[in-house]
This record gives structure tokens, sequence and C-alpha cells, in this order.
């Protein structure tokens, strides 16, 4: 397997613009996260999904952030409208289910907003 | 709620030790450590689940203490490879993993 596959790596849009973060998991996790890593706060949790249902989407910041997951292989996080203290570094993350597993992560996507 | 680690930093000369702390305010299922090398994702060292257990990983050993809800991650003998940014991060029971902001370690020759 290639491991957590994010697209794009970069991403430099307008303050106002819609953002779309991808994320493609491990095959067979059926467990997804969506971080987002700042200098200040480290790797926040933003949501997470099991078996393509949100299960927790309290660190989502506001309104402007949704999450979809619309089958096991695909993922978004979408941001609209943008601002520029939405830049940061977005992590997607996936593991399996089992008591002793580890979450695997993406490279990331690295958003400015200017 | 995100764990808390300490120190925020520490700058380490080849060959010493240091530990790293972290703290959670809720009862845990597990606690799992990550590294992460600037610009690179995070990168999985260990997880310690609740049973007081300890682990190791080459000259990286943790411990998890469940009662007190509090995890520490050991590097003895360090070496540059070891410098990053490490991460705990907490299983509350459920499914929800949340880390701390991490603690910068820099490994000087």
């Amino acid at each position: 397997d290639a491991g957590v596959i994010q697209s794009p790596r970069h991403e430099v849009t307008e303050m106002g613009q819609e953002v779309t973060l991808r994320c493609k998991p491990i095959s067979g996790h059926d467990y997804l996260f969506w971080y987002r890593q700042t200098m200040m706060r480290g790797l926040e949790l933003l949501i997470y999904f099991n078996n393509n249902v949100p299960i927790d989407d309290s660190g989502m910041p506001e309104d402007r952030f949704s999450a979809k997951m619309p089958n096991a292989s695909f993922s978004t996080l979408k941001i609209q409208p943008s601002e520029p203290r939405d830049s940061a570094v977005y992590f997607c993350a996936s593991r399996e289910t089992g008591a002793n597993t580890e979450a695997f992560f993406g490279q990331g996507t690295r958003l400015t907003v200017v | 709620q995100q764990p808390v680690q300490s120190p925020q930093a520490v700058i380490l000369r080849e060959g010493e030790d240091a530990v790293i702390n972290c703290s959670s305010s809720k009862a845990l299922y597990s606690v799992h450590w990550y590294r992460q090398k600037h610009g690179e994702a995070p990168v999985f060292l260990m997880i310690l689940l609740k049973g007081g257990e300890q682990k190791g990983h080459e000259k990286i050993s943790a411990s998890f203490n469940e009662k007190k809800q509090q995890s520490s991650l050991y590097l003895t003998a360090s070496q540059l490879s070891y410098s990053g940014t490490y991460f705990c991060g907490t299983r509350e029971y459920g499914n929800k993993l949340v880390f701390g902001a991490g603690t910068i370690l820099r490994v000087k020759s």
C-alpha cells in the first residue's frame, strides 16, 4: 500500500476563496482523522470518521469548515470562505480497528491563505 | 481536550538523556508516541495500553501510569537522529486520538 495520500501538497489561495483538501486512507482502515498543525497548538484534531460516518466534529473551528467521507477510500476537508488564520499544515491519518493499532499519517497539505 | 506535554523544548548533546512528559485530565485507554522531522509527517514510535506497562524501542522507552493519566518518554544516550518534535497522543475510551502541542528536541554534536 502507498500509505495515506493527501493532495495537494501545497495550496496558496486568496482570502475568501474556497479550498478543498483531499485524502485517500490506507485500504482496510476504518478510521480516518483530520488534524491541523500550527506552532502554537501542535496537532489539533478537527474531525474523525468511522466507517465513513463522522463521529466527532467538535474540533472543527467554525461553520466555514466542513468534511465529508463519501466512501471508504476518499475524504475531503473544505474551507469556505478561507481566511489568513486558516494557514497551517493539514494532516489526514487513518488506522484500523484494534486496541494496539497505530495511526498512519499522510504527508500533509501546507495551506497558505493570503 | 489536548494532553499537556513538558518540556516545550530541550537541547541535548549527543549521548545525554532526556525525559518528555505527557499528562491528561481524562481517563485514558492508551497513549501513543510519535516523532516528526521538520517538513515531514509524524512517524509512530510506540503505543502503551492501560495496565501501567512500559515499552522500549532501541534506546527510546516509555511508561504509562493510567491512574495518574500520565506517560513519560525516555531517550537514552541520544543521537543526532533523535532530533525532531515528539508528540504524545491520548486515546480516551472511544476512538478519539488527540495530540499535545509537542516537545521540540534538538541533539547537538
